[in-house]
């Protein structure tokens, strides 16, 4: 039984426009999210985080929005690059903080 | 440098061997973890290092024995794998504190148990 759950497998978009990825929790515990990105032959890196006590986080071109309500959560990318094309995950932990609970992945293709 | 790094980059082992997945990170972090990663599913927590203390061993069969000798170096010890136990395996590191830290991922083993 999945946690966290992306279901949109992939996204194609136009170089220049809004990216947006999408997550759903179902543990109510969760009071920390991240998106980490992952290129082939890559590990992930951390992109962006946000606490379960704020709606919006923003760093430069990322934007993570938290609906505790719904349990969902968002990443928006604006203007999108092409080398933004990689496989994003959302991930979410609880209390200790050191166990991390991640999604399957969403791909993202930007068109040049 | 804030990279981790991992050897092999690919292993090929038979069920009857015996071998190991290294890890190693110079950032100064204290703790560091194993994730396995199976194709089209999200990574999954295995281990967790705490000042080089095992602190999170998620039900992990006992054909996989982790170790930390130092604080830079975490090995992970395979022995009479199944092939379902052919995936990417994942290491991680990340400051300890009371807040949360971001993890950093090594590239990762790609592990085929024939």
């Amino acid at each position: 039984d999945q946690q966290v759950k992306q279901n949109s497998p992939s996204l194609s978009v136009q170089e220049g426009r809004i990216s947006i990825l999408n997550c759903d929790y179902t543990n109510s515990m969760f009071d920390y999210f991240l998106w980490y990105k992952k290129y082939p032959a890559e590990g992930p890196t951390f992109l962006i985080s946000i606490s379960s006590i704020k709606d919006k986080n923003e760093d430069g071109r990322f934007t993570v929005f938290l609906n505790k309500s719904a349990k969902h959560l968002s990443l928006h990318i604006v203007p999108s690059q092409p080398g933004d094309s990689a496989v994003y995950f959302c991930a979410a932990s609880t209390g200790g903080y050191q166990k991390v609970t991640f999604g399957i992945g969403t791909k993202l293709q930007v068109i040049p | 440098d804030t990279e981790v790094t991992q050897t092999p980059k690919h292993l090929v082992m038979g069920m009857t061997n015996k071998k190991s997945l290294k890890c190693e990170q110079h950032m100064g972090h204290r703790a560091m973890y194993w994730y396995k990663q199976k194709a089209k599913k999200p990574p999954e927590l295995m281990f967790v290092y705490s000042y080089e203390k095992l602190s999170i061993n998620e039900s992990v069969p006992s054909r996989f024995s982790p170790e930390c000798p130092n604080s830079s170096l975490l090995n992970l010890h395979l022995h009479a794998l199944q092939p379902e136990d052919s995936a990417l395996y994942l290491c991680a590191s990340s400051q300890e504190s009371t807040t949360y830290n971001e993890q950093f991922f090594g590239p990762g083993t790609r592990l085929t148990v024939l």
